[in-house]
């Protein structure tokens, strides 16, 4: 298995409160990535990072920041929670992120409940 | 852009019988696809892949093979067990552009 772990690994807040989710690896990869899961959605992507300090938006990017100051650590931060946030979210590794045949490997998830 | 749509769930099926998951996908690219399972409490654990047509992915008595002419990746297992009880993701990847589909919850009962 992936050294991926996230913390906390579950979390209830309240609607306005910031959040800050943590990933870490212990792979050295490159790319890391921060994924939501919602019923009948899948995952969708909400920002990936290249590179330290180096990130981008994915699909679902609005309300969300993140940063990477060290290789293997990947925060997602939700500067004022809402209800719409209260979700799974996963992080992904991955060694190159323009090769397409490349896996992702994933975190076991952070269940976030905003009340 | 890219899309992935997965035949909705459940599924329930007896232990020992056949399975197929339906997955088809648009893409404007050349993609690589990707099955991924999710335990329950778990992350996602890739399942099998291909990474290009007719290239047949396998793992696990799980199949699939990358059909471009009908953009399909369909899921197969001909004896599946209660321990194949999960949630099965498909998934597309072209560059960082991953795209996955709503999942199929599989229940396999004794």
């Amino acid at each position: 298995d992936a050294g991926i772990t996230q913390s906390p690994r579950h979390k209830v807040t309240e609607t306005g409160t910031p959040v800050t989710l943590r990933c870490h690896q212990t792979e050295n990869h490159r790319y890391m990535y921060w994924y939501r899961q919602d019923p009948g959605h899948g995952l969708r992507l909400i920002h990936y990072s290249y590179g330290v300090k180096d990130t981008d938006k994915g699909e679902v990017s609005d309300g969300y920041s993140v940063s990477r100051s060290k290789t293997e650590d990947f925060l997602l931060t939700l500067e004022s929670a809402t209800s719409s946030q209260t979700s799974v979210y996963f992080c992904a590794i991955s060694s190159s992120g323009t090769a397409s045949t490349d896996t992702q490997y994933f975190g076991p998830g952070t269940r976030l409940t905003v009340l | 852009g890219n899309s992935v749509t997965q035949m909705e769930g459940p599924v329930t099926l007896s232990e020992e019988a056949f399975l197929t998951i339906n997955c088809t996908y648009t893409a404007t690219g050349y993609p690589s696809l990707f099955w991924y399972v999710q335990y329950p409490g778990e992350g996602l654990q890739l399942l099998l892949k291909a990474t290009k047509a007719d290239d047949k992915g396998s793992n696990k008595g799980f199949e699939a093979t990358y059909r471009k002419e009908t953009t399909s990746f369909h899921l197969e297992k001909g004896s599946v067990q209660v321990s194949d009880s999960a949630v099965y993701f498909c998934a597309l990847r072209e560059n960082n552009d991953m795209r996955f589909g709503a999942g199929t919850r599989l229940t396999v009962k004794p």
